[in-house]
């Protein structure tokens, strides 16, 4: 019983590097979103996917890409990072069978120096 | 303007000291309004999913409660267990089912 799991929990990156955060969930959950999370913002969507091969942008895609080839990944890829990007990440998957309250992970803690 | 906003931002109790936390809504429709918990470092956890005015949902020392307009989050002679950040979250009748977050209510119970 996984539930959502993402990696790493922890990264530094240089400006102008790339990664990909990388999470899984074994629930078989249709829906999986990608939310960062800053002091006083409370949790802003980045993207989203209803299902395999079906992606959409949410309130803050700027430099972020996502794909979702399995039901099960749904990695998130930084492209050029920047220190806008300093942030705690997390992903979450929902399903109707749950009534769509989400699951999320533990998170990921970036820090772009 | 915020579709959900919660209040107050923080909020410190003593033992015992029961409260409300408020989750107010302008989603023209509703299909749903949730309930998490986050403690610090951690992913919020789901507590609650209530979807129509009058509905209340109860969990230990806490109780949900809905209405057109907002969402309460009463919690009876809270503990220091208790402590934690207090997320709302709505989903809008006919749109995606992605909910939008409020920022939060950050609860501190001393002993």
């Amino acid at each position: 019983n996984a539930g959502v799991t993402q990696t790493p929990k922890f990264q530094v990156l240089k400006t102008g590097q790339s990664m990909t955060l990388q999470c899984a969930q074994d629930m078989n959950h249709e829906y999986m979103s990608w939310y960062r999370q800053d002091p006083g913002m409370g949790l802003r969507l980045i993207h989203y996917s209803v299902g395999a091969g079906i992606t959409d942008q949410g309130e803050v895609p700027n430099g972020y890409n996502v794909s979702r080839s399995t039901t099960e990944d749904f990695p998130l890829r930084l492209l050029s990072a920047a220190p806008s990007q300093t942030s705690v990440y997390f992903c979450a998957s929902n399903d109707r069978r749950q009534n769509y309250g989400y699951t999320f992970g533990s998170g990921t803690r970036l820090t772009v120096v | 303007e915020d579709q959900v906003t919660q209040s107050p931002e923080a909020l410190r109790l003593q033992e015992g000291e029961s409260s409300s936390l408020n989750c107010s809504y302008t989603v023209s429709g509703l299909r749903g309004l949730f309930w998490y918990r986050q403690d610090p470092g951690k992913g919020p956890e789901f507590l609650f999913t209530l979807y129509s005015a009058g509905e209340e949902k109860e969990k230990e020392r806490l109780k949900a409660t809905l209405t057109k307009k907002e969402s309460f989050l009463h919690i009876t002679a809270p503990k220091p267990e208790d402590s934690a950040t207090y997320l709302c979250a709505v989903q809008e009748a006919g749109g995606s089912y992605i909910p939008t977050f409020g920022r939060g209510t950050s609860l501190i119970v001393h002993p």
